[in-house]
């Protein structure tokens, strides 16, 4: 099994833009679809982004995934962060049995 | 609108076992494949077993393996959870997601039920 690495946490003005990465322990990360996921406190997960760059209906264009194989990672950027965007964020990927999420990162917006 | 209700939480004591539901409405049940997600207190996410639409697949994390066993009802719209030998370190909020793909496995979760607490405690 392979592991998601995230940052534990980031910080950011509003308005400004952010960055968070998932980093693939083994495999190719470009192998299986990177998600994103946003969870509020208090509330349950909602996916932001779903095949590596897809968004949702419904999730605004500020946010935006890719993925990059130099690194073997993925990134979900906010952009125009506005308070709104304070939340957990967790990546998840798969392989053939099994589904992975990376550890969190809590963005905080201030 | 998809909705997904779990129930069944509570508290237990290690060793003991307990059920828990999760009833779908707002898309074809049968069409679907399910899964059951955790989240300890204060924790990260924890993907716990897979139910694909057709019952032919089903897989576990390591960490339930031998202990869990996912099963659904397409008559009642509902999907199952059945814990045994249940650990402290069971405790969490247990989900219910619901994946993308009709007749597919996609990997991932487009909705989530609000969650079910498991508190195992002597």
């Amino acid at each position: 099994n392979f592991m998601l690495t995230q940052p534990h946490s980031v910080s950011e003005s509003p308005g400004k833009t952010v960055t968070i990465s998932c980093t693939r322990s083994s495999g190719s990360i470009a192998s299986n679809y990177v998600q994103w996921y946003q969870q509020r406190p208090g509330s349950s997960p909602t996916i932001v982004i779903f095949e590596d760059v897809q968004r949702p209906s419904g999730v605004p264009d500020r946010f935006s995934g890719s993925i990059d194989s130099s690194s073997n990672s993925a990134s979900l950027t906010i952009s125009g962060l506005k308070t709104e965007d304070e939340a957990d964020y967790y990546c998840q990927s798969y392989d053939s049995h099994n589904r992975v999420f990376g550890g969190g990162t809590k963005l905080t917006v201030l | 609108q998809v909705q997904l209700v779990e129930s069944g939480g509570g508290v237990v004591q290690p060793g003991r076992s307990l059920r828990l539901s999760c009833v779908a409405s707002g898309f074809t049940f049968g069409g679907y494949g399910m899964h059951w997600v955790r989240q300890a207190p204060g924790k990260g996410l924890e993907w716990v077993a897979v139910l694909s639409h057709d019952g032919s697949e089903i897989y576990y994390a390591d960490s339930v393996r031998g202990r869990f066993t996912i099963s659904r009802d397409k008559s009642k719209n509902t999907l199952y959870l059945q814990m045994n030998s249940l650990r402290i370190e069971d405790t969490a909020v247990y989900y219910c997601a619901k994946d993308p793909w009709l007749r597919g496995s996609s990997g991932y979760f487009d909705y989530w039920g609000q969650g079910t607490l498991v508190t195992v405690s002597s």
